[in-house]
């Protein structure tokens, strides 16, 4: 089973900031990797797929990077919105589909 | 794209199953990978099993093999997950979460790109 490592797991950034998340996997996930981003009572949301491809609808702020085991999301200036829990999960051998432990973005 | 309805909240005795359902609304399931994804209290995202259209059969998180079976009815559009032997540990929230297949660079490789809006399940004596 691929583990999938979230750092930090906690985020304390101000409003307009940027924040730079980061995932890794345990082996080579080529670039099936996502993003989703978790509100509490909330569905979680998916952000990114292909390591770097902005889902439907989803602002221009999210970027997105990387690819085999080392990836990066980066919010280039936090709106209040965004203050949230992020996931990375990898879909490139399954079963599991292994999502991280997940980074929590805190209003500083 | 379709949108994902699931059932409602349950409440469960330990050893007992429960059985919720995910039904796509605005459109049918036939081209969508489906998967279940659990979040317990205070803890993560946790993928328990898919169903894809193309594969065919389900594929289970070995922590759960034995214990829960997916299933799908074309008929109906719904998808419905089983989770047995209950313990107080398989309290949580459980959503359902879907991809168009058509959409993908490559069938085998599906994310979660719909989802449903999570069934709370408590297992309490």
């Amino acid at each position: 089973e691929i583990v999938m490592t979230q750092s930090p797991a906690t985020l304390s950034v101000s409003p307009g900031e940027r924040a730079t998340l980061s995932c890794r996997a345990s082996q080579s996930v080529n670039d099936h990797l996502a993003w989703y981003q978790h509100k509490p009572g909330q569905a979680p949301r998916l952000l990114i797929y292909g390591a770097s491809t902005r889902a439907t609808g989803i602002p221009a702020r999210f970027s997105a990077s990387g690819s085999g085991t080392e990836f990066t999301l980066t919010i280039s200036s936090l709106q209040s919105e965004d203050f949230a829990v992020y996931y990375c999960q990898q879909y490139n051998n399954w079963p599991p589909h292994t999502f991280g432990q997940g980074t929590k973005v805190e209003i500083k | 794209q379709v949108q994902l309805v699931q059932s409602g909240a349950e409440v469960k005795k330990p050893g007992s199953s429960v059985k919720i359902s995910c039904r796509a609304s605005g459109g049918t399931f036939s081209n969508y990978a489906v998967s279940w994804v659990r979040q317990a209290p205070g803890q993560g995202l946790e993928w328990m099993g898919g169903i894809s259209p193309i594969v065919g059969t389900p594929s289970y998180a070995q922590k759960f093999q034995g214990r829960v079976t997916i299933t799908a009815d074309d008929s109906t559009s719904t998808v419905y997950m089983e989770l047995s032997s209950l313990t107080s540990e398989d309290t949580a929230v459980f959503y359902c979460a879907a991809v168009d297949t058509d959409l993908l660079s490559h069938y085998y490789y599906y994310y979660l790109d719909v989802w449903g809006k999570g069934t709370p399940v408590t297992v309490s004596s």
